[in-house]
């Protein structure tokens, strides 16, 4: 069945570093990948999403790339900041289906 | 209102009870999906409705699981003779059309005695 993996589990970065995180779809039908904050008690938040005819999209400090042909897309965070230390999800949907499906989550720590 | 309201949000019972747990989307939103998060897990897919109709309720963990959704817009979701694997946070999401961004509700935490 379709499947994400989302790596790494855990990453810790100093504050003002950049930080990624991978995922790796298997359905190469998925054309809407979308990526969520969630911080510790909350709900999970949309940071930001790609469809699959755009190769990258950016949004301040915060990117995401899209690589169809390896079927996996990554999220990229520049000049950390605490505030940044939640766990992030990815998640991906396939074209004509309401089924998302996520990965297993990053937990980011900012180091001051 | 002004997002997804999802009640209640905490939820202690004993083992072998039935508990209702209630979303309401935000309002216009046609599509409504409800997520289960074990402790330190990601999101498990659990139901998908559009407007009133589930067209796949494979994601439901057992027969205990329903879930309804009416006049296309509240819904709940429906545990019968709860166990303690149960125990988990259970969230829901909303999005204008299946196509659309998904906005989620704080959820409702789930602890089986």
């Amino acid at each position: 069945g379709e499947n994400v993996e989302q790596h790494p589990s855990t990453l810790s970065v100093q504050e003002g570093d950049s930080a990624v995180i991978k995922c790796t779809y298997s359905d190469s039908a998925s054309n809407y990948f979308p990526w969520y904050k969630q911080e510790l008690g909350k709900r999970p938040q949309l940071i930001i999403d790609i469809r699959s005819n755009v190769g990258e999209k950016k949004d301040q400090r915060i990117a995401v790339t899209l690589n169809k042909t390896a079927k996996h897309f990554s999220l990229h965070i520049t000049e950390t900041q605490p505030e940044d230390s939640a766990v992030y999800f990815c998640a991906a949907r396939t074209s004509g289906t309401y089924k998302y499906i996520f990965g297993t989550g990053t937990r980011l720590k900012v180091l001051a | 209102g002004a997002g997804v309201s999802q009640s209640p949000s905490n939820k202690v019972t004993e083992k072998g009870k039935d508990v209702e747990l209630r979303c309401d989307p935000i309002s216009g939103h046609t599509a409504l999906y409800w997520y289960r998060q074990s402790l330190g897990q990601g999101l498990e897919f659990l139901i998908y409705f559009q407007g009133n109709s589930a067209p796949d309720k494979s994601g439901l963990p057992s027969d205990r699981f329903s879930a309804e959704r009416t006049g296309g817009s509240v819904s709940t979701l429906t545990i019968q003779r709860t166990q303690q694997e149960d125990s988990a946070v259970y969230l829901c999401a909303s999005s204008l059309v299946s196509d659309q961004p998904q906005h989620f509700g704080d959820g409702t935490r789930l602890s089986i005695l």
